[in-house]
């Protein structure tokens, strides 16, 4: 099993461009999320979803969308990239009420 | 409001040191407490609680859950400098569909 991959590792970003993290899981879980942590910060939620075809936001949604097609894939889009979204990004999954299982991270900066 | 606190933010300790890691939480229908330690990258799995008093135990790392008093302890018995890390509590809860995370404790342990 490959757990939860993400895709790119890092990336520089332009402001106002957009971009597309990839995130992907091979455990059949059915909970999916997306987590931001900043400097010295813990982990924020930005969205997440229960099952294929249903997603909600978390604490800190604004200037991301995502999508859940499949059970096993999560992207996070970024619309029209700012300086405040500089940031490690982490997908992770898991089975309700069990651990979470994180992805490597994606580490952004947004210049 | 739900929240986890986790003291102290930061300790720098000498190797072989016993050192005791804090998470406080106040959340609505606790489920169970979840320790993680992240190093450069993603968080990797140490505890799962759920029962009050009852030791979860793994090499030189331990830890409890009091759910009357609502506080978590991690203990790393002689410190080792591959135990630098940031160690992060989160909480969750029946019926919700995150985890709440503390801001996480960074452990520096000095050869």
């Amino acid at each position: 099993n490959a757990g939860v991959t993400q895709t790119p590792k890092f990336r520089i970003l332009k402001i106002g461009q957009s971009m597309t993290l990839q995130c992907t899981q091979d455990m059949n879980h059915n909970y999916m999320y997306w987590y931001r942590q900043d400097p010295g910060m813990g982990l924020k939620l930005i969205y997440y979803s229960v099952g294929a075809g249903i997603t909600d936001k978390g604490e800190v949604p604004n200037g991301y969308n995502v999508s859940r097609s499949t059970t096993e894939d999560f992207p996070l889009r970024l619309e029209l990239a700012a300086p405040s979204q500089t940031s490690v990004y982490f997908c992770a999954s898991r089975v309700v009420p069990e651990k979470l299982f994180f992805g490597s991270g994606t580490q952004l900066s947004v210049l | 409001e739900d929240k986890v606190v986790q003291s102290p933010l930061s300790l720098v300790v000498h190797e072989g040191d016993t050192v005791t890691l804090n998470c406080s939480y106040e959340v609505t229908n606790f489920r169970s407490l979840l320790w993680y330690k992240q190093e450069k990258k993603a968080p990797t799995f140490l505890f799962m609680l759920t029962s009050s008093g009852i030791e979860k135990k793994s090499g030189r790392l331990s830890s409890i859950l009091d759910k009357k008093e609502l506080f978590s302890i991690l203990n790393i018995t002689a410190t080792q400098t591959g135990d630098s890390a940031v160690y992060l509590c989160a909480v969750d809860q029946t019926g919700a569909n995150n985890l709440f995370f503390g801001t996480g404790t960074r452990l520096t342990v000095i050869p």
